[in-house]
């Protein structure tokens, strides 16, 4: 079916780095814009990169501008989020979504996978 | 630096109407700011509700609308239901690749 699944949290500490993914099925992944959005431990929703469909755009919150990178590899049907320098607000769970066809929302979540950046 | 804003909480009777606002700290928002929203319950993935100000998400009741009111984008609930009780975000298309979501509404219902 049509989903998203991603991978790759874990503990790390303040300065280390950590590699998301997220694995698509079910739709023509290559068709897609794809993004990244957070969510911190007891708070809101924040929206953190975009990719094009053929991951020659790239778009980043200032937030994690320069320490953050999203790749994609539409022959695996999978999207990524490198994380450098990571520090302690950046402890969140991860969202991996995609973006509607036509438009700028977000029609289709994962469930999410969490990273804890604490020493 | 964009602000998105939105109640923090709000909370209506079973059967009942509310109203959740989306405001921008820099102006109005219009319909070019591809106004979205989006429900989550506690541990779970958000859901998509309306996109493009008004339009519903597959799967989504009726009950649900969306709308531009004054200067805000708005979503309604219309019989609002128990398990309506989640937390709402709105997202704002700022254009040049970048989208912000609001603080986000605890509604409770009771």
């Amino acid at each position: 079916q049509v989903q998203l699944v991603e991978s790759g949290g874990g503990l790390v500490k303040p300065g280390g780095s950590l590699r998301l993914s997220c694995a698509a099925s079910g739709f023509i992944f290559s068709d897609y814009y794809m993004s990244w959005i957070r969510q911190a431990p007891g708070k809101g929703l924040e929206w953190v990169s975009y990719i094009s469909s053929s991951g020659n755009t790239i778009y980043y919150a200032d937030s994690v501008k320069g320490r953050f990178t999203i790749s994609r590899d539409n022959a695996k049907n999978s999207l990524y989020l490198q994380m450098n320098s990571l520090r302690a607000e950046d402890t969140a769970v991860y969202y991996c979504a995609r973006k509607g066809r036509a438009w700028w929302y977000f029609d289709l979540w994962g469930r999410g996978t969490l990273v804890t950046v604490s020493s | 630096q964009t602000v998105v804003t939105q109640e923090p909480s709000f909370s209506v009777s079973p059967g009942g109407t509310v109203t959740l606002t989306c405001g921008l700290s820099s102006g109005p928002v219009s319909t070019s700011y591809y106004p979205s929203w989006y429900q989550q319950t506690p541990g779970q993935a958000p859901r998509t509700l309306i996109y493009t100000t008004n339009t519903r998400s597959s799967g989504v009741p009726d009950r649900f609308s969306g709308s531009i009111l004054g200067n805000k984008a708005a979503l309604t609930i219309t019989g609002a239901q128990a398990d309506d009780e989640s937390d709402y975000y709105c997202v704002l298309y700022m254009g040049s690749g970048i989208s912000v979501f609001g603080g986000g509404t605890k509604l409770t219902v009771l």
